[in-house]
């Protein structure tokens, strides 16, 4: 079946430093990828996404890029805010309105 | 609405009772979906209703579980004789089928259920 894992956390950094947390799914066929963040005591929000391999998907200064041949979608930041503490999710899912399958979620936490 | 909206946001039931946990999608979206938060578990998909078609029911953990969507839009997720192991955070979210944000789920802050 279907599957995404995720780097285990929690991931404790200082603010500017470079944040990479680690992503790999398994599917079959071409599943849309997408970074999800729970903010403290907020929802899930749609962080950035990508549908094609190759492609790069990017928010307030977060990255990540489609890669077919490693199965992977890593999330990148060159320099974490305090703000950007929270918990991220890696998830995959099909065209046409189907579920999302989410890795088990990072803890990020950035110290000034 | 602007956006999903969840009701309870928090409810503490006892072992053995019923709830109800609504949902209320953003206005146009045709698909809706259930997921359940918990700490062993991470984040579990339970069941996604898309227009008028059949529900997908593949999610749900037992038959205690169930959800309509009353005219193609609330949706009440229903847990009868509900067990501590259902203590989560049900999440609801909805997405639409077409335009510049299709098949882009947004989600509800989600209700926060407790069994003691």
């Amino acid at each position: 079946g279907n599957s995404v894992t995720q780097m285990e956390g929690p991931v404790t950094l200082s603010e500017e430093a470079f944040l990479t947390i680690n992503c790999t799914y398994t599917a079959t066929g071409y599943p849309s990828l997408f970074w999800y963040v729970q903010y403290p005591g907020e929802g899930l929000q749609l962080l950035l996404k990508a549908t094609k391999a190759d492609d790069k998907g990017s928010n307030k200064g977060f990255e990540a890029t489609y890669r077919k041949e490693t199965t992977s979608f890593h999330l990148e930041k060159g320099s974490v805010q305090v703000s950007d503490s929270a918990v991220y999710f890696c998830a995959l899912s099909y065209s046409g309105n189907t579920p999302l399958v989410f890795g088990k979620g990072t803890r990020l936490s950035v110290i000034a | 609405g602007a956006g999903v909206s969840q009701s309870p946001s928090n409810k503490v039931t006892e072992k053995g009772k019923d709830v109800e946990l609504r949902c209320d999608p953003i206005s146009g979206h045709t698909a809706l979906y259930w997921y359940r938060q918990s700490l062993g578990q991470g984040l579990e998909f339970l069941i996604y209703f898309q227009g008028n078609s059949a529900p997908d029911k593949s999610g749900l953990p037992s038959d205690r579980f169930s959800a309509e969507r009353t005219g193609g839009s609330v949706s009440t997720l229903t847990i009868q004789r509900t067990q501590q192991e259902d203590s989560a955070v049900y999440l609801c979210a909805s997405s639409k089928e077409a335009g510049q944000a299709k098949n882009i789920q947004y989600f509800g802050a989600g209700t926060r259920l407790s069994v003691l």
